[in-house]
């Protein structure tokens, strides 16, 4: 099956500084790949997702990058804010098998 | 996206009793899930439930441990049976996506305390 690894465990960014989560898949199979926020105490909550017909994708201070070939991808926030404090997870899954395997996590802490 | 809830939004159990968490959706959805999220670890699938037959689960979780009933396509329940401590978790449902199946959207998640 799946297996989604995501680095770093943790990560300690500067207010206004960029901040970049990776992870890297193992079945090819994959084609499509979300990433969740979680707050403390509360759900899951889909920020960005990127299917496999596309390397890049952008929405306002959030990117997600793809590299097919080396099967990672990865999670760059710039001009972080307090806000952007939280729990980052990665998944993948595949068209017509809809399960979603998610990365360890990455907990991101903005210091004013 | 749709309106989860879940019920109850929390509990302390003790052990060797059963509790069942129940997920309503308000709109009609082919795919839901459950997933378990024990403290401070990350999301993981305990099963698909599926409208009409029996639920599907993955590898580490069987049907007498977490039944599941999904009787129409609004609403599913969870039961954790025989409880002990290590059941303690948060437990979420999440349904797919409007015309998006690929795409999961969370419930706000039970948080099971077992003593």
């Amino acid at each position: 099956g799946e297996n989604v690894e995501q680095h770093p465990s943790t990560l300690s960014v500067q207010e206004g500084d960029s901040a970049v989560i990776k992870c890297t898949y193992s079945d090819s199979a994959s084609n499509y790949f979300p990433w969740y926020k979680q707050e403390l105490g509360k759900r899951p909550q889909l920020i960005i997702d990127i299917r496999s017909n596309v390397g890049e994708k952008k929405d306002q201070r959030i990117a997600v990058t793809l590299n097919k070939t080396a099967k990672h991808f990865s999670l760059h926030i710039t001009e972080t804010q307090p806000e952007d404090s939280a729990v980052y997870f990665c998944a993948a899954s595949y068209r017509g098998n809809e399960k979603l395997t998610f990365g360890t996590g990455t907990r991101l802490t903005i210091i004013p | 996206s749709a309106v989860i809830s879940q019920k109850p939004s929390r509990d302390i159990c003790q052990r060797g009793t059963s509790l069942t968490i129940q997920c309503q959706v308000d709109s009609q959805v082919t795919m839901m899930f459950w997933y378990r999220q024990q403290p401070g670890q990350s999301l993981t699938l305990i099963a698909t439930a599926n409208q009409g037959s029996e639920a599907t689960y993955e590898s580490g979780f069987v049907i007498d441990k977490f039944p599941i009933s999904r009787p129409n396509l609004t609403f599913s329940t969870l039961t954790v049976s025989n409880m002990s401590p290590e059941d303690s978790s948060i437990y979420l449902c999440s349904v797919e996506g409007r015309g998006s199946p690929e795409t999961q959207y969370f419930g706000p998640g039970t948080r099971l305390l077992v003593l």
